[in-house]
């Protein structure tokens, strides 16, 4: 069966310090990889999707950046971080054969 | 770009009442899905629609992929307090790599 893991469950950064999100998926093979952002009680940003390794499409631009560097690991990055970069930050997965999405549990990023 | 327009927006109920929620577009979508988010966990889908018109059940949730193609309803009838959370639905056109979300509604169910 297909499972997705995405580490760490929480984190507290501080203003200017980088940042590493690692997410893989097992059980599949080629899957399309999203990156979303959610701030409190609202809705998912899309951040990037990936259709395959080295292949990054970016929604919106910020100082965030990810990476696919094998086909079922999918990486956010920053360089710097800013305050508004808090949030709750979701991986998840899809393929042709399940269009709906599996997400992972996320990870709550506050930046202090 | 193609946005869903998602209402309502929140709801507070009291439990064993009927829950409808809708999401339009001016865009055509070939699926609608319904997802559940849980406080602090990631969205869990739902049910997924593939048909114009097509009409899903999943227990007590009923969700319609409108004949214009450009609609979608989530019907929970019964609601328990487990039915607490976000819901979301989403639109996809086939090969185009990513859905397009609602900004959800917010469920509260009273005992």
């Amino acid at each position: 069966s297909q499972t997705i893991h995405q580490w760490p469950a929480t984190l507290v950064q501080p203003v200017g310090s980088p940042l590493s999100l690692e997410c893989t998926v097992e059980g599949t093979s080629n899957p399309n990889l999203y990156w979303y952002r959610q701030a409190a009680g609202r809705g998912l940003q899309l951040l990037f999707y990936s259709v395959g390794i080295g292949q990054i499409s970016s929604e919106v631009p910020q100082n965030l950046s990810a990476s696919r560097p094998q086909d079922r690991q999918f990486i956010l990055s920053s360089k710097k971080l800013l305050l508004s970069d808090s949030g709750f930050y979701l991986c998840a997965w899809s393929n042709l054969a399940n269009y709906g999405y599996t997400f992972g549990s996320g990870t709550r990023l506050t930046v202090v | 770009g193609q946005q869903l327009n998602q209402s309502p927006q929140s709801m507070f109920i009291q439990e064993g009442e009927d829950v409808s929620m809708n999401c339009t577009s001016s865009s055509i979508f070939n699926t609608w899905l319904w997802y559940k988010q849980d406080p602090g966990e990631g969205p869990v889908l739902l049910i997924a629609l593939y048909k114009a018109g097509e009409l899903t059940s999943n227990g007590r949730l009923t969700a319609q992929f409108g004949i214009t193609r450009k609609d979608s309803f989530l019907n929970i009838s019964a609601s328990i307090p487990s039915d607490v959370g976000i819901y979301f639905c989403a639109g996809l056109i086939t090969n185009a790599g990513k859905s397009t979300f609602g900004d959800g509604t917010t469920l509260t169910v009273k005992p």
